[in-house]
C-alpha cells in the first residue's frame, strides 16, 4: 500500500521558475524523505527531514513538514532543463521498536522546459 | 563497486517461468529492501533484510516471491511460476542504518509474456 500521495500528479513549468510540490500522508512518521527519479533510473535521495522539523534546505531545495496536517512541501527555486524528473516522497512510519521501511507515493512528474 | 549493483537489468522470460535477481549492494550497509515499481506508480515496498534475516516480509504478494541474503550482503529476490502481472521493475535498495537514506540501484527490469 502507498502511504504518501503527491500532488500533482504532473507539472510542466519555464527555466528559472520556482515548482512546488506536495506530500499528503495518512499516519505518524519518524522521518520523511524526497527522492528523485529520472527516466529508466534508479531513485536517488534529495533531503531527510524528522518529525520534529519544520523546514529543511539543501541548495535549491526547500522542503517543509507539518505533522498537525500530514502533509510536506518540496520547493525547487530557479529551475533547470536537468530538474526535468518524477520527484517522490516517501514516509517512515512511526511503529513501536523503531520502523524500517519507507512508504512511497505515487510521485509528481516534473517538466522544464528550457 | 561504489554504488548498489542489480543484474540483469533487463529480463523477459514465459509466464510459469522461475526467475531470479540479483542485488549487491553497498558494502558496509546492513539494511537492505527490495521495491517493485510499476509504470507510472510509486516504488511498493516488497522485504527488508536487516543483516541476514529478513526484518519484515509484509510486502511480499505471495508466497511464489521469496528473498534470501545468506550472508548478509548479496540478496537474491526469486519468482517462482512468473505471471504476467509480475511485470515491473524491481528496485533494490541499501542503508548504513536501519533508519535514514536509501541508496537504490538501477532496477531490474522484469517483462512476463
Amino acid at each position: 500500500s502507498q502511504q504518501g500521495e503527491e500532488d500533482p500528479q504532473a507539472l510542466s513549468i519555464q527555466e528559472g521558475e520556482n515548482a512546488t510540490m506536495n506530500c499528503s500522508y495518512k499516519t505518524s512518521i519518524n522521518n520523511l524523505q524526497w527522492y528523485r527519479q529520472n527516466s529508466g533510473r534508479g531513485l536517488v535521495h534529495l533531503i531527510l527531514i524528522r518529525s520534529n522539523e519544520r523546514e529543511k534546505h539543501s541548495g535549491r531545495l526547500r522542503v517543509t513538514l507539518d505533522t498537525s496536517k500530514k502533509s510536506s512541501s518540496l520547493l525547487i527555486t530557479a529551475s533547470r532543463a536537468a530538474d526535468t524528473a518524477s520527484y517522490f516522497c516517501a514516509t517512515e512510519p512511526l511503529r513501536q521498536g523503531g520502523s524500517e521501511k519507507l512508504v512511497f507515493g505515487k510521485g509528481t512528474k516534473l517538466t522544464v522546459n528550457p | 563497486g561504489a554504488g548498489v549493483s542489480q543484474t540483469p537489468s533487463n529480463k523477459v522470460t514465459e509466464k510459469g517461468k522461475y526467475v531470479e535477481l540479483r542485488c549487491d549492494p553497498i558494502s558496509g550497509h546492513t539494511a537492505l529492501y527490495w521495491y517493485r515499481q510499476s509504470l507510472g506508480q510509486g516504488p511498493e515496498f516488497l522485504i527488508y533484510f536487516q543483516g541476514t534475516g529478513a526484518a519484515d516480509d509484509s510486502g511480499l504478494p505471495n508466497d511464489r516471491f521469496f528473498a534470501v541474503r545468506p550472508e548478509g550482503s548479496v540478496s537474491t529476490l526469486k519468482i517462482q511460476r512468473t505471471e504476467r502481472g509480475d511485470s515491473a521493475v524491481y528496485l533494490c535498495a541499501s542503508s548504513f542504518r536501519r533508519t535514514g537514506e536509501l541508496f537504490f540501484g538501477e532496477g531490474s527490469r522484469l517483462t512476463v509474456l
